[in-house]
């Protein structure tokens, strides 16, 4: 019953560094979703996925890609790290297309850039 | 885009009085969801609520959905310690995109 997991819980990257961030759901969930929380600002909103094959960007996607092979997995890709992406990292899904249903998140990975 | 606003940001009670906090968006929301999260830990569903004026009721947590369906607000009656964590509002309109307000961060003093 593992719900959403994330991989890693933190990380320390150089700027410049690449590194993708994992996210796997075993509830067959039609969509996922990519937050970053920072103090006083709430979640906000990276990219999200409707469905396997079908990705979107949210309200901050400048600097991350994201890909959706398969139902189970959404990982986050940083392409070229920089301190500004110092944040926590959350992964949703919901059992719909939409994100009308309950969201389900991770534990979080967090992650700063040096 | 969508804006959602929440108010106020902090909020620091002493055990057994009410807590409010306030949820309004710049756009007409489809529906409107509400979360907790713990210090340290991640968002955990609460309710949602999809109905012009609608209200419900989870023991001592009262939320309810503006009749314009832009604005909505839970109440907490008689706080306890454990009712401590931020209280985050998320609004989903007709895109796909669910937008979360900033936050409340509630405190309780035993």
């Amino acid at each position: 019953n593992a719900g959403v997991t994330q991989t890693p819980k933190f990380q320390v990257l150089k700027t410049g560094q690449s590194m993708t961030l994992q996210c796997a759901q075993d509830m067959n969930h039609e969509y996922m979703s990519w937050y970053r929380q920072d103090p006083g600002m709430g979640l906000r909103l990276i990219h999200y996925s409707v469905g396997a094959g079908i990705t979107d960007q949210g309200e901050v996607p400048n600097g991350y890609n994201v890909s959706r092979s398969t139902t189970e997995d959404f990982p986050l890709r940083l392409l070229s790290a920089a301190p500004s992406q110092t944040s926590v990292y959350f992964c949703a899904s919901s059992y719909t297309g939409t994100p009308n249903t309950e969201a389900f998140f991770g534990q979080g990975t967090r992650l700063t850039v040096v | 885009g969508q804006q959602v606003m929440q108010i106020p940001q902090y909020q620091h009670v002493q055990e057994g009085e009410d807590f409010t906090t306030y949820c309004n968006s710049s756009t007409t929301l489809s529906n409107i969801q509400w979360y907790k999260q713990r210090p340290g830990g991640h968002p955990v569903f609460l309710i949602q609520l999809v109905k012009s004026g609608e209200v419900k009721k989870q023991k001592r947590l009262t939320f309810q959905f503006g009749e314009a369906k832009k604005n909505s607000s839970l109440h907490i009656t008689a706080t306890q310690t454990t009712d401590v964590g931020t209280y985050f509002c998320a609004g989903a309109n007709a895109g796909n995109m669910l937008t979360f307000g900033g936050g409340t961060r509630l405190m309780v003093k035993p």
